[in-house]
């Protein structure tokens, strides 16, 4: 089967680093995905992994490990907006994307 | 900027009714997806589609069905509404050559 997991809470401060973990068990790789979700919002595409190491974007990064089947994306220099849902993505064999159940990221003054 | 657009925000239905979901996106990507989205279930995959008349089933098909005359509409149908698919439906759209999906603003289903 399937499946996904990452923690399903994290509390930080603002002007800290937090990272959030995800590891996956699929049949068929080809990346691991990170989407931002604002309450009541849609999610929004926030990075890609195809291949192992890391990735940023800003304040934000991600990192992979094939072989560990695991990935984690950090955010630096956090702000009360960072405040959502983050939610790991596999894109596996036949193109489709599934999902973790996501983490819900508090960020406190 | 691609533009997902999702025809209702909020919907309520009764039990038995059939009842059509409506996704249209303006960058004429090949692939649509429709998701469910409940509360500690993530987003689960209901049926997708790579192109026109093309349709396959995600995780979580049963009670649903989709549609794709379009390139840039796909449907998703509830041929017989029950309490149990009450729930937030999101649809998505990916290019060929893009690694990110774009999510539609979802509509919220109640049905009764």
């Amino acid at each position: 089967g399937q499946s996904l997991e990452q923690p399903s809470e994290v509390t930080a401060v603002e002007g800290a680093i937090v990272q959030i973990n995800c590891t996956y068990q699929t049949s068929g790789f080809y990346g691991l995905s990170w989407y931002q979700q604002h309450d009541g919002g849609a999610p929004t595409f926030l990075s890609y992994n195809a291949l192992d190491g890391l990735e940023e974007t800003g304040r934000f990064s991600s990192f992979l490990s094939r072989s560990d089947s695991y990935g984690y994306l950090l955010l630096q220099e956090l702000q009360m907006k960072d405040s959502a849902s983050y939610f790991c993505a596999v894109r596996g064999g036949g193109g489709k994307l599934i999902f973790g159940q996501g983490t819900e990221l508090s960020v406190k003054p | 900027d691609v533009k997902v657009t999702q025809s209702s925000r909020y919907l309520v239905k009764r039990t038995g009714e059939k009842v059509f979901l409506e996704c249209v996106q303006d960058m004429d990507h090949e692939n649509m997806f429709w998701y469910r989205q409940d509360p500690g279930l993530g987003l689960r995959l209901i049926y997708f589609s790579y192109d026109v008349k093309m349709k396959e089933k995600g995780d979580i098909p049963e009670g649903y069905s989709v549609s794709r005359e379009k390139k840039e509409r796909f449907s998703l149908i509830l041929e017989s509404a029950s309490t149990n698919q009450t729930s937030m439906y999101l649809c998505a759209s990916r290019g060929h050559e893009d690694y990110g999906y774009t999510f539609g603003s979802g509509t919220r289903l109640t049905v009764v």
